[in-house]
């Protein structure tokens, strides 16, 4: 069974940095793309960001772009999203999810992301 | 620029059937997307890929009841005997140049 779990949320002050972590189980970790996608109080869905199976190819949203880094460690099937600068605005839940033919078929439960003084 | 677009609200009454609609912008009808499913409270759920022939390939156990089709720049999401489940809000997805993209999302309420 696919899974993926999210931790590392949590309250932080504007400007701050957060990472947080997605563990991967049930598939072939280092064969697929992996993203980052938020989601505001009573908002849509938002994509973040996307790095492919090797790391080879990495996409930002231009909201993110500069603040947030993108990584993945296929050795312990983990990915990463370290959130530099953060701005009232981030506050959401943020979801990993796995690519195929760059759709996503699988989403982690998400983590919540509160950035405020 | 590829943007994909959603009604807002939908509504239907419980055992019948509705049909969502995701359409894609000009230039893009060749697109295939992806459906996805937001139970209230809960992550989003992979349902399905929409070809652009129409042709849908669902995910996981995902039920019958949810099929999906296409016409020209639109996409459909048919759920039919809809149960009081059913009640969410449901995204579609396409992948642009070098970005996901996502609809607006269409809240769906069963009556």
């Amino acid at each position: 069974e696919v899974q993926l779990v999210e931790s590392g949320g949590g309250l932080v002050t504007p400007g701050g940095s957060l990472r947080l972590s997605c563990a991967a189980s049930g598939f072939t970790f280092s064969a697929y793309a992996m993203n980052w996608v938020r989601q505001a109080p009573g908002k849509g869905l938002e994509w973040v960001s996307c790095i492919s199976s090797s790391s080879s190819y990495i996409y930002y949203a231009d909201s993110v772009k500069g603040r947030f880094t993108v990584s993945r460690d296929n050795a312990k099937n983990s990915l990463y999203l370290q959130m530099n600068s953060l701005r009232a605005e981030d506050t959401a839940v943020y979801y990993c999810a796995r690519s195929t033919s760059n759709f996503l078929d699988y989403w982690g439960q998400g983590n919540l992301v509160i950035v405020s003084s | 620029q590829l943007v994909l677009t959603q009604s807002p609200s939908a509504s239907a009454s419980l055992g019948a059937s509705v049909k969502l609609t995701c359409t894609l912008s000009s230039g893009h009808s060749t697109y295939a997307i992806a459906w996805h499913q937001q139970q209230p409270e809960k992550g989003p759920r992979y349902l399905m890929k929409v070809n652009s022939d129409g042709r849908h390939i669902k995910g996981d156990g995902i039920p019958d009841r949810f099929s999906g089709s296409g016409s020209g720049a639109e996409r459909y999401l048919t759920i039919s005997s809809l149960q009081s489940e059913d009640e969410a809000d449901y995204y579609c997805q396409t992948w642009g140049t070098g970005s996901v993209v996502f609809g607006g999302g269409t809240k769906l309420t069963v009556l």
